[in-house]
């Protein structure tokens, strides 16, 4: 089984700030590495996948890199909509589909 | 507009048993994987079963597997989870969202809550 390790568990940004998560595999997952952004009551939205391309509809200011087994999402400048909980996942190896324990972005 | 529609949750005591639906509708539900999802109080997203398009393959995650049953009805669009023998850590919010052979889950439902507890 892959194990997705996120740091940090909690960051604290200003509006407008630039963000940065980190995500780590413990093996390389070859790029099939995604993104998502989770708030309370809401259904989780995939944002980033194959490590880079965005879905239709994601703004620009999402974006993501990376490659074995060290990824990263940044997102640019922080709207008051982008405060949530950030969850890397791998599809690579499976089952099981594994995902990181998570990032909290709250408002500083 | 693709829609899945979780249904089924509640409070039931340990050992018992739940079944979950997952109703889909803007897409052709027959071209897609579908999965389960959990999320446990106050913890991460965790990946539960999943099954191919024509049912032929299902997977499990260890701590479900003989336990839970994942299908499908594509002549009624729905996904289905049969949930026995459930267990306190089965607590959680259950999310079904659609996929395809490695790809990532692209979209998901609003969840449904399950309580075991005595």
């Amino acid at each position: 089984e892959i194990v997705m390790t996120q740091s940090p568990a909690t960051l604290s940004v200003s509006p407008g700030e630039r963000a940065t998560l980190s995500c780590r595999a413990s093996q390389s997952v070859s790029g099939k590495l995604a993104w998502y952004q989770h708030k309370p009551g809401q259904a989780p939205r995939l944002l980033i996948y194959d490590t880079s391309t965005r879905p239709a509809g994601i703004p620009p200011r999402f974006s993501g890199s990376g490659s074995g087994t060290e990824f990263t999402l940044t997102i640019s400048s922080l709207q008051s909509e982008d405060f949530a909980v950030y969850y890397c996942q791998q599809y690579n190896n499976w089952p099981p589909w594994t995902f990181g324990q998570g990032t909290k972005v709250e408002i500083k | 507009e693709v829609q899945l529609v979780e249904s089924g949750g509640g409070l039931v005591q340990p050992g018992g048993s739940l079944t979950l639906s997952c109703a889909v509708s803007g897409f052709t539900f027959s071209t897609y994987w579908m999965n389960w999802v959990r999320q446990a109080p106050g913890k991460g997203l965790e990946w539960v079963a999943n099954i191919k398009q024509d049912g032929s393959e299902k997977y499990y995650v260890d701590s479900v597997r003989g336990r839970f049953t994942i299908s499908r009805d594509s002549a009624k669009n729905s996904l289905f989870l049969q949930m026995d023998s459930l267990r306190v850590e089965d607590s959680a919010v259950y999310y079904c969202a659609r996929g395809r052979w490695a790809t990532p889950f692209d979209y998901w439902g609003q969840g449904t809550l399950v309580a075991v507890s005595s």
